[in-house]
């Protein structure tokens, strides 16, 4: 079956840039999806087919995939983006998600 | 675009549970509903995906034997029921709308979440 791997966790300053990778045999292939859950809440959809924003979701962040790694990026990082964030593929007729990244704001 | 789930629930080991995810704001058959769950500190755990309009299904393998999907497209409702309860489900259970379709790549993602519903097995 079709693994994703994130690191657990990443930390950035406030108003720095934060990037969580997630990795994937030939993932650049694949379109890849990015969820944001905070504490308590369920997931939100933030970046959808690698490098698309939903409706409300600020420009800070943005996504990549190439090769073997997906990225999400966010900009200018606030505690409000404190989260756990989720990568997520489809492969073989089946919903995949990598194990997620705890982001903290320091 | 909304998606309401059903309350908690408590059962015992080798019961089954079944939650329902309502729709509303858009067309039922538009999405297709997936279940995802999560226990306490863990990630997510994605279970399957049943089709509104024709009913089709398709489960994780993990879940295959216990797990059945359902809908009724009268009331704009999809079920999850899960059978032979242990205390290892028990965990914050999810339906989300996935939009799929076709570019250069097959893509499917969830884009709205339902806000979960707790089920928790204890004897």
């Amino acid at each position: 079956s079709y693994e994703l791997t994130q690191p657990l966790s990443v930390s950035v300053a406030l108003g720095q840039t934060a990037t969580i990778t997630c990795g994937g045999n030939n993932i650049g292939s694949k379109d890849v999806h990015w969820h944001q859950q905070k504490p308590g809440q369920a997931p939100v959809l933030v970046i959808y087919r690698d490098t698309n924003r939903p409706s409300g979701i600020p420009e800070r962040f943005s996504g990549s995939n190439s090769g073997n790694t997906a990225t999400l990026t966010i900009s200018r990082a606030q505690a409000g983006d404190e989260a756990d964030y989720y990568c997520q593929v489809w492969d073989s007729s089946t919903v995949v998600f990598g194990g997620g990244t705890k982001l903290t704001v320091v | 675009v909304q998606l309401v789930q059903s309350g908690a629930e408590v059962k015992k080991p080798g019961a089954s549970v079944k939650v329902s995810c309502k729709a509303s704001g858009h067309s039922f058959t538009s999405y297709d509903i997936n279940w995802v769950r999560q226990a306490t500190g863990q990630g997510l755990e994605w279970m399957g995906w049943t089709n509104p309009n024709s009913g089709n299904t398709g489960y994780a393998q993990q879940f295959q034997g216990r797990i059945t999907m359902t809908r009724n497209t009268s009331i704009s409702t999809a079920y999850m029921e899960l059978s032979s309860l242990r205390s290892e489900d028990t965990a914050v259970y999810y339906c989300a709308g996935a939009v799929a379709g076709t570019a250069i790549h097959y893509y499917y993602y969830m884009d709205v979440w339902g806000k979960g519903t707790t089920v928790t097995v204890s004897s």
